[in-house]
């Protein structure tokens, strides 16, 4: 199993770019969950999808934040425009429905706006 | 809602000594626990888990954590550290209901000196 694959793993934008994170889950995995970390506020969620429909949206920061779930192997954070305080990592985690079942995380992608 | 809080931001310990990191939960509904390890510039990999059953947990690396419900504690322990097991730890609990995310501590950053 290659494990959940987020691309890219570096970004670094300027003020204003639109920059979309994308992440495939493990296979037959149906929870998928997007986390930003940073020194200052550490691993926060920021949206967390089950069977491709968002469930709980309350950590995307603002409007500029926007994430999608087309289908089961396939999903974007965008944030547009991006700002420097949006420098952050960024990891995606996927799992199965069932509250003993654990989180499995991707490598992150670690976004800086400059 | 359920949280957690890990005391302790920085843990020294020498090689070959005890390792205790200390994790005190929050939940109105009985718990599943969960210790996760991030290595430098990696995603975060799981090192055992608490759902049911027995409250001593083994997990990967020679690590444990026992469930004490009385004491709202899930502590990780590991008899012997290894200049390896460097890295940062955080504990999780999984929230129930439409909140079925994993809600993380602040994190325990271990060095261990030779």
């Amino acid at each position: 199993d290659a494990g959940v694959i987020q691309s890219p793993r570096h970004e670094v934008t300027e003020m204003g770019q639109e920059v979309t994170l994308r992440c495939k889950p493990i296979s037959g995995h149906n929870s998928l969950f997007w986390y930003r970390q940073t020194m200052m506020r550490g691993l926060e969620l920021l949206i967390y999808f089950n069977n491709n429909v968002p469930i709980d949206d309350s950590g995307m920061p603002e409007d500029r934040f926007s994430a999608k779930m087309p289908n089961a192997s396939f999903s974007t954070l965008k944030i547009q425009p991006s700002e420097p305080r949006d420098s952050a990592v960024y990891f995606c985690a996927s799992g199965r429905a069932g509250m003993n079942t654990e989180a499995f995380f991707g490598q992150g992608t670690r976004l800086t706006v400059v | 809602a359920q949280s957690v809080t890990q005391l302790g931001s920085h843990v020294s310990v020498s090689e070959g000594a005890l390792v205790l990191l200390r994790c005190n939960y929050s939940s109105s509904v009985p718990p599943y626990l969960f210790w996760y390890v991030q290595y430098p510039n990696q995603g975060l990999q799981l090192l055992l888990k608490y759902t049911t059953g027995a409250t001593l947990v083994k997990g990967i690396n020679g690590f444990e954590a026992e469930f004490k419900k009385s004491e709202t504690s899930f502590h990780l322990t590991k008899p012997s550290a290894h200049m390896s097991d460097a890295a940062e730890y955080f504990c999780a609990v999984r929230g129930s209901g439409s909140a079925r995310q994993l809600t993380f501590g602040s994190g325990t950053q271990l060095t261990v000196l030779p």
